[in-house]
């Protein structure tokens, strides 16, 4: 099984520029979630997605977007990159609350 | 509102002594507690949970946990170190307070030395 499955696995940005990150999961989890990673702060929340057709800010969304495509995808969009996104996003996904989350392997993002 | 801090943010240990993680965690709702191990350049993979089940909770590759409400602590256990545990590990707490969010710590480097 693939699990959760993010693409690109890197990338190089310019300041403005637009991208986005895509993530699926084929476990048929219901909920899915996008992270920032930064060095000695853990993972942060950038938005969820608790069932197909809804989403939710979290605890960073400034500078994002998100679109829960379908109950397996759910993409990340940077409309104008800035520098202070630079960072590691993860994608996660579990099957309801209380239970744990399954995480990709992350797409580095570089913002010159 | 959660919280959680990891105590140590680096920890290094000989092949084969004992592993000690510490974390505590602050919640208004009984709380939901995991371990999470992350490799280099990999995702965050699932140690352990505790669930307001047994107070000490057995994980993967010999690591353990065990709730102290008392103490606020959900600290982690390995009797002896491998090369391989040699990773960054983070405490992470949900309550229903927070929507069932998850909460990180700051993350603790483990290294092993041979």
């Amino acid at each position: 099984n693939a699990g959760v499955t993010q693409t690109p696995k890197f990338q190089v940005l310019k300041t403005g520029q637009s991208m986005t990150l895509q993530c699926a999961q084929d476990m048929n989890h219901n909920s899915m979630y996008w992270y920032r990673q930064d060095p000695g702060m853990g993972l942060r929340l950038i938005y969820y997605s608790a069932s197909e057709g809804t989403t939710d800010k979290g605890e960073v969304p400034n500078g994002y977007n998100v679109s829960r495509l379908n109950k397996r995808e759910f993409s990340l969009r940077l409309e104008s990159a800035a520098p202070s996104q630079t960072s590691v996003y993860f994608c996660a996904s579990r099957p309801g609350p209380n239970q744990p989350q399954h995480f990709g392997d992350g797409t580095r993002l570089s913002i010159l | 509102a959660q919280s959680v801090t990891q105590l140590d943010s680096h920890v290094s240990v000989s092949e084969g002594t004992p592993v000690l993680l510490r974390c505590n965690y602050s919640s208004s709702y009984s709380p939901s507690l995991f371990w999470y191990v992350q490799h280099p350049n990999k995702g965050l993979q699932l140690l352990l949970k505790y669930t307001s089940a047994a107070t000490l909770v057995k994980g993967i590759n010999g690591f353990e946990a065990e709730f102290k409400k008392s103490e606020t602590s959900f600290h982690l256990t390995k009797p002896s170190a491998h090369m391989s545990d040699a990773a960054e590990y983070f405490c992470v707490v949900s309550d229903l307070g927070a929507g069932n969010m998850l909460t990180f710590g700051g993350g603790t480097r483990l290294m092993v030395k041979p």
